[in-house]
């Protein structure tokens, strides 16, 4: 299995600064197809997880622009350029190349 | 609107098969590339991968599991159909349907509100 770790596990962040959350994974997550199976999720407080962000880099729809990713093989970076208090939560990283899906251990954001 | 919800027992006996159905609305299971998976997390644990079913039947199951899962899908209901047996307390949970708008390169991108389910004598 691919085994996904994510650090910082614990990030205290301030309103309007940058943050930014680390995923690596095990094997390299490029595809034959030139794109990275990587997804990132976040799940705020007694919700379900929400999707921001798959093949590494793409925003899903409906997520603001000042979340992006990057990255490449396995080495992947979630980025949000300026925080704001509904950003608090625990973000995942996820492998999509192979089965079984693999989640990273969450990391979880809060406000200093 | 994509709508997604999980139904089944709240409580399951150890050795009992656990039963949970995804029913969906908003789009099709016939459509090509589209999938419903199911993820868990127990609690304050993170989120762990289950299974995924795809338009054309194809399924993916975790390992670790295959000998105790099995997803279908009902078009015509649409539903998704998550059977696990022999549940232990370690599968006590919140189990989350989601569907996955193409294969699953674009990620899960719609996700139910869960349902827990606690496996306790």
């Amino acid at each position: 299995d691919i085994v996904m770790t994510q650090s910082p596990l614990s990030l205290p962040v301030t309103p309007g600064e940058p943050a930014s959350i680390s995923c690596r994974s095990s094997q390299s997550l490029l595809h034959s197809d030139g794109n990275n199976r990587l997804d990132w999720y976040l799940q705020k407080s007694g919700q379900s997880p929400q999707l921001l962000i798959y093949l590494g880099s793409s925003r899903a729809s409906g997520v603001p622009d000042r979340f992006s990713g990057s990255g490449s093989g396995t080495d992947f970076t979630l980025k949000i350029s300026r925080v704001e208090a509904e950003d608090v939560g625990v973000y995942y990283c996820m492998q999509a190349l192979q089965t079984p899906r693999t989640f990273g251990p969450g990391t979880k954001v809060d406000i200093k | 609107q994509i709508t997604l919800k999980e139904s089944g027992p709240t409580l399951v006996r150890p050795t009992q098969t656990l039963t949970l159905t995804c029913t969906f609305s908003g789009f099709s299971l016939t459509t090509s590339g589209v999938g419903v998976g199911w993820i868990r997390q127990p609690p304050g644990k993170a989120l762990e991968w289950l299974a995924y079913i795809y338009w054309n039947d194809d399924k993916r199951n975790s390992p670790s599991l295959k000998s105790r899962l099995t997803i279908t899908k009902d078009t015509s209901k649409n539903q998704v159909v998550l059977t696990m047996i022999n549940m232990d307390p370690a599968d006590t949970a919140t189990y989350y349907c989601g569907r996955l708008p193409y294969y699953s390169y674009h990620g899960m991108d719609v996700w139910g509100q869960g349902t827990t389910v606690t496996v306790s004598s």
